[in-house]
């Protein structure tokens, strides 16, 4: 049982690229997540989803888009990288309730230069 | 605007003695209240939890007090151990955690042996 797993570990950008981070987890839980963490700041939501085919946007939902094909993964994808980009992504997943206890991954350490 | 607030960025404490992380929050609809724990380059863990009717939930060395009234929680551990020094997030949901959570910026507790 990996949990939830993140790749790549660390990833940088130029100004303009693209690129998908992965999540994938395997406790089969119905919700996930997608998390932003700026130096000396809490986690901020991205976007949630509540099952395959649903998704919704976070707090901070502007640069990204998800999709949720299927249960175990839920990929973020970052269309045209700017430097406010920067951060350390979180992805996460829970069995019951948008606010239950989260299962998080190691983290995806992004920078955009 | 903060609605979940950890006004100590960090914390010291001695080996063997009690470490009180605090937490504040301004919205009234939150009921449910978790502590993570985050070690450096690794995911969030859950650690505790406490539901809004409850004044007080125990685990092992760790415990959550809730003050509604003063919409306040802290986290009490007892005795800290080095292995405790970490970065501590609150964090809560409104109706019985069926909502996102959302976390405070975190306090660095460090344990000294």
């Amino acid at each position: 049982n990996a949990g939830v797993t993140q790749t790549p570990k660390f990833r940088i950008l130029k100004i303009g690229q693209s690129m998908t981070l992965q999540c994938t987890q395997d406790m089969n839980h119905n919700y996930m997540y997608w998390y932003r963490q700026d130096p000396g700041m809490g986690l901020k939501l991205i976007y949630y989803s509540v099952g395959a085919g649903i998704t919704d946007k976070g707090e901070v939902p502007n640069g990204y888009n998800v999709s949720r094909s299927t249960t175990e993964d839920f990929p973020l994808r970052l269309e045209l990288a700017a430097p406010s980009q920067t951060s350390v992504y979180f992805c996460a997943s829970s069995y019951v309730g948008a606010g239950e206890t989260q299962y998080f991954g190691p983290g995806t350490r992004l920078l955009v230069l | 605007d903060q609605q979940v607030k950890q006004n100590s960025p960090s914390l010291s404490v001695q080996e063997g003695r009690i470490s009180i992380l605090n937490c504040d929050y301004t919205n009234s609809m939150f009921d449910y209240f978790l502590w993570y724990k985050k070690y450096p380059a690794e995911g969030p863990t859950f650690l505790i939890s406490i539901s809004s009717i409850k004044d007080k939930n125990e685990d092992g060395r760790f415990t959550v007090f809730l003050n509604k009234s003063a919409k306040h929680l802290s986290l009490h551990i007892v005795p800290s151990q080095p292995g405790d020094s970490a970065v501590y997030f609150c964090a809560a949901s409104e109706k019985g955690g069926n909502t996102p959570l959302v976390f405070g910026k975190g306090t660095r507790l460090s344990v000294i042996a």
